[in-house]
């Protein structure tokens, strides 16, 4: 199946620094990544659509300003924590839908657990 | 009412149990769904995809799905520990929509 890479796996920082967070799709494009954020036995809250070439979507509640999106090119989305606090600290996760044959679905990365100090 | 919620939740069954995981949702118009699994601090894994109304079934798992009472089910036989983990329900309208996921049901299989 599709393999979605993310980096760094963790990040611890302190308060104030901004975090950059890697999203690829190792073996297929991807015009469209979601980011989402999952704290301690919660379920997975959709942060921002990722669209390559144009703005990423925010959704609603999500400042824009404090998590940037970029989508440089078809396999890779970054997202930016900007001048992170300590509630901020969540696990950040990406995804990706398929393409041809594997067009059904999305693809997940491992995660990357972020915490600010 | 939640857009998409799921029951039950925690649940713990021995060994070799069969345990039914279940979803319901309130739109209509979900065509996708999905059941990921989630081990502890890792990403979610997709398990089973069904487009549209009926069963679907690979190995241990069985998915169902009716649409006509909005409501999704994943069926494990022969639990394993290995199985222990969370599972999300998900499900969209279209294809490279974004998906809603269920809040997740923590399975604990018991040795």
């Amino acid at each position: 199946g599709a393999v979605v890479s993310q980096h760094p796996s963790w990040v611890i920082c302190k308060s104030g620094t901004s975090v950059k967070i890697e999203c690829r799709s190792l073996d297929f494009q991807a015009t469209t990544m979601f980011w989402y954020r999952q704290f301690p036995k919660q379920s997975l809250m959709l942060m921002a659509t990722s669209n390559e070439g144009s703005k990423a979507t925010y959704e609603q509640g999500v400042e824009k300003d404090k998590f940037l999106i970029n989508h440089a090119s078809l396999t890779l989305s970054t997202l930016t924590v900007t001048s992170a606090h300590p509630e901020d600290s969540s696990f950040y996760i990406c995804s990706a839908p398929g393409t041809t044959r594997i067009q059904e679905t999305q693809y997940f990365g491992p995660g990357t657990r972020l915490l600010v100090l | 009412q939640k857009e998409v919620e799921q029951d039950p939740g925690p649940l713990s069954v021995p060994e070799g149990a069969i345990v039914s995981l279940n979803c319901t949702y309130s739109n209509s118009a979900f065509q996708y769904f999905m059941w990921y699994r989630q081990y502890s601090r890792k990403g979610p894994e997709l398990l089973m995809y069904t487009y549209s109304s009926g069963n679907k079934e690979d190995g241990r798992f069985t998915a169902q799905v009716d649409k006509s009472s909005k409501y999704i089910s994943l069926f494990i036989r022969d639990s394993q520990p290995s199985d222990s983990a969370t599972y999300l329900c998900a499900m969209s309208v279209n294809y490279g929509q974004n998906f809603v996921f269920g809040p997740g049901t923590r399975l604990s299989v018991l040795p």
